[in-house]
């Protein structure tokens, strides 16, 4: 069965700062790989996926995130925390069974500190 | 274009009441996913329809859960009657049909229930 693993259910950068949020995934296949977030009082927003392309994948907000197969890790990256960026984010990897539903991860407040 | 969107935002009932749940997805959006976050746990799959036909429910936690989604276009999710352990954050995706794009959810914000 996949399952989805983040480390780190708060992590706290200052404003400027680099973010870093991990995930790491277990597939028996190569997955389809997702970031959400979730800013507050809202649904959540697709800020990127990986679907076996490129395996540097660029979402938006100015967020990246790299797929390493060897790792079987997914980690979200930003070089420049904003403010703004402070929200929970899930990393969520599809169920390969074809109907496109998602596992999810547990979740990553990121609060960003002026 | 409008959001997916879920009605209400919060209830709040009482053990034993009944809740329903709505939600509309983005129009032309024949995939619909419900999913469940508890409070201190991971979002969870509940179900999927296909337009009215549900293809996936094996993530409804007990028969007192009863979803539908008649003509393909809004789905209803009834509680009832409702636990305590019910209490969370519903949260309602639609997608394309087409491979590539069932899996690119969008997702409302959620109805969160609490039940007392």
């Amino acid at each position: 069965a996949q399952s989805v693993t983040q480390l780190g259910s708060h992590v706290s950068v200052s404003e400027g700062a680099l973010v870093l949020l991990r995930c790491n995934y277990s597939s028996s296949v190569p997955p389809y790989l997702f970031w959400y977030v979730q800013y507050p009082n809202q649904g959540l927003q697709l800020l990127l996926k990986y679907t076996s392309a490129a395996t540097l994948v660029k979402g938006i907000n100015g967020f990246e995130a790299e797929f390493k197969k060897s790792e079987t890790s997914f980690h979200l990256t930003k070089p420049s925390a904003h403010m703004s960026d402070a929200a929970e984010y899930f990393c969520a990897v599809s169920d390969m069974d074809n109907t496109g539903k998602l596992i999810f991860g547990q979740g990553t407040t990121l609060q960003v500190k002026p | 274009e409008a959001g997916v969107t879920q009605f209400p935002s919060h209830s709040v009932i009482e053990k034993g009441q009944t809740v329903t749940l709505r939600c509309d997805p983005i129009s032309g959006h024949d995939n619909l996913y419900w999913y469940r976050r508890v409070m201190g746990k991971e979002i969870k799959f509940l179900l999927h329809f296909v337009k009215e036909s549900k293809q996936d429910e094996s993530g409804m936690p007990n028969n007192r859960f009863l979803a539908e989604r008649t003509g393909g276009t809004y789905s209803t999710l009834k509680v009832q009657p409702a636990e305590l352990e019910d209490s969370g954050v519903y949260f309602c995706a639609s997608s394309l049909l087409l491979a590539g794009d069932k899996y690119e959810q969008y997702f409302g914000p959620g109805t969160r229930l609490t039940v007392t």
